[in-house]
């Protein structure tokens, strides 16, 4: 069975950093674009970031340019999410979805919480 | 950016009524090249992971029930449940893929009436 397995979540002050990973499994994740989606609990979905299949291209939503990196390791079939100068209004569940247009498997998740 | 608007927020329907949903598009999200919606309709459950149910604004996901349909083109989609059973309960996102940032509606609130 496909499966995408985040993990990395936790508590950060503002300003500090995070990585989180998201592993796949049950499919080989270097023919598939990934992205990120963010969504504070209770509120609605917001796209991150996206990393099309060989790593060779990725996009960032406004809001986190310059501040979070998306990578890719396809030999270990995981994706990344390097997220620094973290805010609190990075405060939200991340998941990782794969699909170049449509989303078609989503992970479950991992929860940022970003506070002093 | 592409800004994608649902209505109405929430929606109160009863066991087995039809249930409607909208979502417009600031601009089109047809590519004329393969004349393709490049649209979705997301089921989410509440502590679940969304699931896609429609894609290509009217292509149904395998597995999802045909009580569950799309239609629409260009700005204007709709996804309909012909007759709403108790397991749709859940909150609904369009979402176009037409262009990054691939924006999502803010979603529509299902219950049962």
């Amino acid at each position: 069975e496909a499966q995408l397995v985040e993990s990395g979540g936790g508590l950060v002050q503002p300003g500090g950093s995070l990585r989180l990973s998201c592993a796949a499994s049950g499919f080989t994740i270097s023919t598939y674009w990934v992205h990120w989606v963010r969504q504070v609990p209770g509120k609605g979905l917001v796209w991150v970031s996206r990393i099309n299949s060989d790593g060779s291209s990725t996009s960032y939503a406004d809001s986190v340019k310059g501040r979070f990196t998306i990578s890719r390791d396809n030999a270990k079939n995981t994706l990344y999410l390097q997220m620094n100068s973290l805010r609190v209004d990075d405060t939200a569940v991340y998941f990782c979805a794969r699909g170049a247009y449509y989303f078609d498997l989503w992970g479950r998740g991992t929860l940022v919480s970003v506070s002093s | 950016d592409i800004v994608m608007t649902q209505s109405p927020d929430s929606l109160a329907v009863s066991l087995g009524e039809r249930a409607t949903i909208n979502c417009k598009a600031s601009q089109s999200i047809l590519y004329s090249s393969n004349k393709k919606n490049y649209l979705a309709w997301y089921q989410q459950k509440s502590g679940q992971p969304p699931k896609v149910l429609i894609y290509w604004a009217s292509t149904r996901e395998s597995g999802v029930p045909d009580r569950f349909s799309g239609s629409g083109s260009g700005t204007d989609f709709t996804l309909t449940i012909s007759s709403l059973q108790a397991e749709d309960v859940a909150i609904y996102y369009c979402q176009q893929y037409y262009d990054a940032p691939y924006t999502f509606g803010q979603g529509t609130k299902l219950e049962i009436k």
